[in-house]
């Protein structure tokens, strides 16, 4: 099966900075990914995904990085602010199978 | 603006009773998924739905139950609440997925303490 883990389980960063969060899956197989942002008090919200196909895609103020030849992604965030503070999970699944979860990373917005 | 709603956000209950956990989703979607949440476990999933009246095991199903006779809602039953049960649940919808897979939307979670 798929497993998938976070780097850090804490990021502090000051506002305005960059983040970058990191993450590894274990099965090659997998083609497809996400990331969560989850504020507390509320359920994870989808923030940008990633097929295999792909090695980058970018949204608004984040990206996102695949490296399938290390297994590794990232979300980058730009010009953080403090409404980015959360933790960020992400997941990984093949084709149409249930996605398996990390078990995130606190991002911690200093201003 | 796919709505994932679960009817409590807090809940407290005692030991050995039949405690129901509702969520409805507004999509359509064919997919429902129930995950419990604990601090250094993530997210773990108890069970699914692909559609009405059909249910699959997760990852930890024990002592859980699910009914899905409409496709917008989906229940997790605690058959006899046990402390160890004291988590946040989260409710999940996604489209069918016919191909390429989708993102899950989740609820906003039901905090449960058992007491």
């Amino acid at each position: 099966g798929e497993s998938v883990g976070l780097h850090l389980p804490t990021l502090s960063v000051q506002e305005g900075d960059n983040s970058i969060i990191n993450c590894a899956y274990s099965n090659s197989a997998s083609d497809y990914f996400i990331w969560y942002k989850q504020e507390s008090g509320k359920g994870p919200q989808f923030i940008i995904d990633i097929r295999s196909n792909m090695d980058k895609r970018q949204g608004q103020r984040v990206t996102v990085l695949l490296n399938k030849t290390v297994k590794h992604l990232s979300l980058q965030i730009a010009a953080t602010q403090p409404g980015d503070s959360a933790v960020y999970f992400c997941a990984g699944s093949k084709g149409s199978y249930i996605p398996t979860f990390g078990r995130g990373t606190s991002l911690i917005v200093h201003p | 603006d796919v709505k994932v709603t679960q009817s409590s956000r807090y809940l407290v209950k005692r030991t050995g009773e039949k405690v129901f956990l509702e969520c409805v989703q507004d999509m359509d979607h064919e997919n429902m998924f129930w995950y419990r949440q604990d601090p250094g476990l993530g997210l773990r999933l108890i069970y699914f739905s692909y559609d009405v009246k059909m249910k699959e095991k997760g990852d930890i199903p024990e002592g859980y139950s699910v009914s899905r006779e409409k496709k917008e809602r989906f229940s997790l039953i605690l058959e006899s609440a046990s402390t160890n049960q004291t988590s946040m649940y989260l409710c999940a919808s996604r489209p069918g997925t016919g191909g390429y897979n989708q993102p899950q939307h989740f609820g906003d979670g039901t905090r449960l303490s058992i007491l």
